[in-house]
């Protein structure tokens, strides 16, 4: 399987916990998007890498959010201190340079009790 | 504040006619448009796509129109098949890299 892929699939935690997910992107695409999702929205942008730099954060994501892409290869999401306001679907997406679609990953469902 | 909308949550449609689904958005300075597919526990689907100095794109069943002054574009899926249940988004870009989505229509086409 050649598409984006995230673990875990899901993750149920206690508040006050820190969780990570990790994004592994198509190999040829530079661009990487982490997005939430919760019932009823559509996805939310969090932030995007060009390769490995970071280059945008929504206001969405607070200082206890921070997201990686150490190699330009794989992305992780970390949340500290988890708050039942995180529970939603953390989704990534990657496109590579010459197109605009984006290719998603199944997303990471985060419970937070 | 929400800069693409889809007011309609849901649309059923029988077998074999057209499923129309629209999507508003507020920012003129959008030039990319998307519409995603997306089924229970899996990822959004890239389905089509339109560029503002298009008014139409076309890909099999699904027609993308793109009406920029009104600020409108809808997707027409013909024929319907069940198959195409699903939840479907309309997603925008502009000059930076963010991409802002709705917040779906859930077609069901009825056998």
């Amino acid at each position: 399987d050649t598409g984006v892929s995230q673990d875990p699939r899901h993750k149920i935690t206690k508040r006050g916990q820190n969780v990570t997910f990790r994004c592994d992107p198509i190999s040829e695409h530079n661009r990487l998007y982490w997005y939430r999702q919760t019932l009823g929205q559509g996805p939310e942008f969090l932030t995007y890498f060009q390769n490995e730099a970071q280059l945008e954060k929504s206001r969405l994501l607070s200082d206890r959010f921070s997201a990686e892409r150490p190699k330009g290869s794989f992305s992780t999401l970390e949340i500290q201190r988890t708050e039942q306001g995180d529970s939603a679907m953390y989704l990534c997406a990657t496109r590579n340079r010459a197109y605009n679609e984006q290719f998603f990953g199944p997303g990471t469902r985060l419970t937070v009790l | 504040d929400q800069q693409v909308k889809q007011n309609s949550p849901s649309l059923s449609v029988q077998e074999g006619r057209i499923s129309i689904l629209n999507c508003d958005y507020t920012n003129s300075m959008f030039d990319y448009f998307l519409w995603y597919k997306k089924y229970p526990a899996e990822g959004p689907t890239f389905l089509i796509s339109i560029s503002s100095i298009k008014d139409k794109n076309e890909d099999g069943r699904f027609t993308v129109f793109l009406n920029k002054s009104a600020k409108h574009l809808s997707l027409h899926i013909v024929p319907s098949q069940p198959g195409d249940s699903a939840v479907y988004f309309c997603a925008a870009s502009g000059a930076g890299n963010q991409f802002y989505f709705g917040t779906g229509t859930s077609l069901t086409v009825i056998p």
